[in-house]
């Protein structure tokens, strides 16, 4: 199994560009999220979905938009992108139906400048 | 408003030494408490997870203390090696409900020689 995969690793955007940051699992997971990572702040949940069809809100929403129209995949959409928004981005997933033991992707570092 | 609060932010001990990390938090509800390990360039992964009707758990080395009353958990790592220097996130989640983990800000943990 691949686990958790996330592209691109790195990014670098302008201000107002939009992008959409891919994250793929193949181990059959309902529950799949996205955090941001911030140095000082730990990591705080952005969205996240409990199966296809399925997203809701997390802590940090605003900006950023999901969809899941598999249970697989989950991409996390920068509408237009903002500099408070670089930060380094986490896709996990989780059997059980919720973050009970979630499995992290490695990641993909944005920089907006 | 930070839901867990971790302590300390860094912490420095020397291989065999007992690193201790402590968490609090103010909402009675959260019902599971895992700890993550991140090292650096990587995502984070679980190491260990309590519920609050124990007040230790041990897992090889790592070790979860639970005082529910005072609304504190910590972790301990026996004989500490360099091999567990990174960052350790404690987290809480109230189960059943929209399923939200909440972090805490990290612990970044060097163990020298």
């Amino acid at each position: 199994n691949a686990g958790v995969t996330q592209t691109p690793k790195f990014q670098v955007l302008k201000t107002g560009q939009s992008m959409t940051l891919q994250c793929a699992q193949d181990m059959n997971h309902e529950y799949m999220s996205w955090y941001r990572q911030d140095p000082g702040m730990g990591l705080r949940l952005i969205h996240y979905s409990v199966g296809a069809g399925i997203t809701d809100q997390g802590e940090v929403p605003n900006g950023y938009n999901v969809s899941r129209s598999t249970t697989e995949d989950f991409p996390l959409r920068l509408l237009s992108a903002a500099p408070s928004q670089t930060s380094v981005y986490f896709c996990a997933s989780s059997p059980n139906g919720g973050p009970y033991e979630q499995y992290f992707g490695p990641g993909t570092r944005l920089t907006v400048t | 408003q930070q839901q867990v609060k971790q302590s300390p932010q860094s912490l420095i001990v020397q291989k065999g030494g007992i690193p201790i990390i402590n968490c609090a938090y103010e909402n009675t509800a959260f019902d599971y408490f895992p700890w993550y390990q991140q090292f650096p360039g990587k995502g984070p992964a679980l190491l260990i997870a309590i519920r609050p009707d124990v007040s230790e758990k041990k897992e090889g080395r790592f070790t979860i203390s639970f005082n529910k009353s005072a609304k504190q958990f910590s972790l301990h790592i026996m004989d500490s090696q360099p091999g567990d220097s990174a960052t350790y996130f404690c987290a809480a989640l109230i189960t059943g409900t929209a399923s939200k983990l909440t972090f805490g800000t990290g612990t970044r943990l060097q163990v020298t020689l």
